[in-house]
């Protein structure tokens, strides 16, 4: 099976723009979460979708969002950039589908973000 | 705020010898996961451990979990050069699916 990729490797935006990342599950997996990985803060959870339907959300403002589409392949969006959102942004999927627990997650290789 | 801390933040020894990471974390989990990340890569599962275990192996990997202390450890064994990565420890917390917390990590350098 092939594993989780993310598109694209890296990205070099200016500050104000907006930067949409995509990612693709491994073959049957339908939970989707992202991650954000900064030297100062960090890996930090985003957000996490589940057949459409985002379930869980970190503490991030609302520049961040995010949506999965019915083949579970997930985007995230950041707008309005900020340099502090230079960043790795690491998507990861998961087989287990519940709500209350998570299993083994799957990362892709990450998208490199840096904001001038 | 992370849950996790992990201990020590870095870690250099020589191939051939034993690696020790620990892992502490605050609130009550459904399970323990350990990742591995080479070079600001995406991470590698290592081992997950659920709250009810206590002992966990994997090839030349130990993990232990103790509830009662909130505390993990991952043991490495016959380290080796490519085991040189960053090591994180993940926990899971109940009624929050999806969400992993991670802890800061652990850079570990083996040298041959």
């Amino acid at each position: 099976k092939a594993g989780v990729t993310q598109t694209p490797r890296y990205l070099i935006k200016t500050r104000g723009q907006q930067v949409t990342l995509s990612c693709s599950p491994i073959s049957g997996h339908r939970s989707v979460s992202w991650y954000q990985q900064t030297p100062g803060q960090g890996l930090q959870f985003l957000f996490e979708y589940f057949s459409e339907t985002q379930r869980n959300k970190g503490n991030f403002p609302g520049r961040f969002s995010g949506r999965q589409f019915s083949n579970s392949r997930s985007e995230m969006n950041v707008s309005t950039l900020e340099l502090g959102d230079s960043a790795l942004y690491l998507c990861a999927s998961s087989l287990i589908a519940s709500g209350s627990r998570t299993d083994t997650q799957y990362f892709g290789p990450g998208t490199r973000l840096t904001v001038l | 705020s992370q849950q996790g801390e992990e201990d020590p933040q870095a870690l250099s020894i020589q191939e051939g010898e034993n690696a020790t990471m620990n892992c502490s974390y605050k609130t009550s989990i459904n399970n323990l996961q350990w990742y591995r990340q080479n070079s600001g890569r995406g991470l590698v599962h290592l081992i997950l451990i659920r709250s009810n275990e206590r002992e966990k192996h994997s090839g030349r990997l130990r993990v232990t979990l103790d509830t009662s202390k909130k505390s993990s450890s991952l043991l490495i064994t016959a380290s080796r050069a490519a085991d040189t990565a960053s090591y994180f420890c993940a926990t899971d917390i109940y009624n929050q699916g999806g969400k992993l917390i991670f802890g800061q990590g652990t850079e570990l350098s083996v040298k041959p």
